[in-house]
């Protein structure tokens, strides 16, 4: 069964610190994303990559970089975790066909920032 | 740019009766696919339908439905004889290229 998995299901952090959200994919696909999810807001899109060592900003990336050395690992980075950060983070993967595929979400990461 | 709008934030319905959620989009492409997801209470978003803008024949699957109509940029989703099962947030989305945006989502509550 292919999957995208995140590391953690549950994440509170300090306000100030550095924060790393892990997402794996076994689908050998090319593109990965990350969204966050508030309420009322739907999911907006804060990076993503076409393949390995690319990257691109999506609608909100201010305040988070990202990582992706390898195909199959995509890294949402926190700088200096805010408490506007506080949200749900969600990953997915989908093959690069111009938009024909839908996208295979991981079960998301629920970040607190305290 | 892209944008997709889910105008009702919440519905709540009694089991057995017919849902319509509706969904706006806006785009300058002429090719670009539709999408619903469902995300049940545990979270994980699925994958519920796909449709090309060159396709807009409707599409029934079971108890769901679904109309697509590009002369008013509209692609709604109906859930005959709803279920307690069909409780969740559904998210209606655009995709263009290789990325995909979202609607804000609508909430259902079938209520037994």
């Amino acid at each position: 069964d292919v999957k995208v998995t995140q590391s953690s299901r549950y994440l509170v952090k300090r306000t100030g610190e550095k924060v790393f959200l892990e997402c794996v994919q076994d689908m050998d696909h090319e593109n990965m994303f990350w969204y966050r999810q508030d309420p009322g807001l739907g999911l907006r899109l804060i990076y993503f990559s076409y393949d390995v060592k690319m990257k691109e900003k999506g609608d909100i990336p201010e305040g988070y970089s990202v990582s992706r050395e390898k195909k199959e690992r995509f890294s949402l980075i926190l700088e200096s975790a805010s408490t506007n950060q506080t949200s749900m983070y969600l990953c997915a993967s989908r093959p690069p066909t111009e938009g024909f595929y839908g996208y295979t979400f991981g079960s998301g990461t629920r970040l607190t920032v305290v | 740019a892209q944008k997709v709008t889910q105008a009702q934030t919440e519905i709540s319905v009694v089991e057995k009766e017919d849902v319509t959620l509706d969904c706006v989009y806006e785009t300058r492409d002429t090719t670009y696919y539709l999408f619903w997801y469902k995300q049940p209470p545990s979270g994980e978003l699925v994958f519920l339908i796909r449709r090309n803008s060159f396709d807009e024949q409707n599409e029934i699957s079971g108890r769901y439905s679904w109309n697509f109509q590009k002369s008013t940029s509209s692609f709604n989703f109906t859930i005959t004889a709803s279920q307690v099962v069909d409780s969740a947030v559904y998210f209606c989305a655009l995709s263009e290229t290789d990325d995909m945006r979202f609607g804000a989502g609508t909430r259902l509550t079938v209520k037994p």
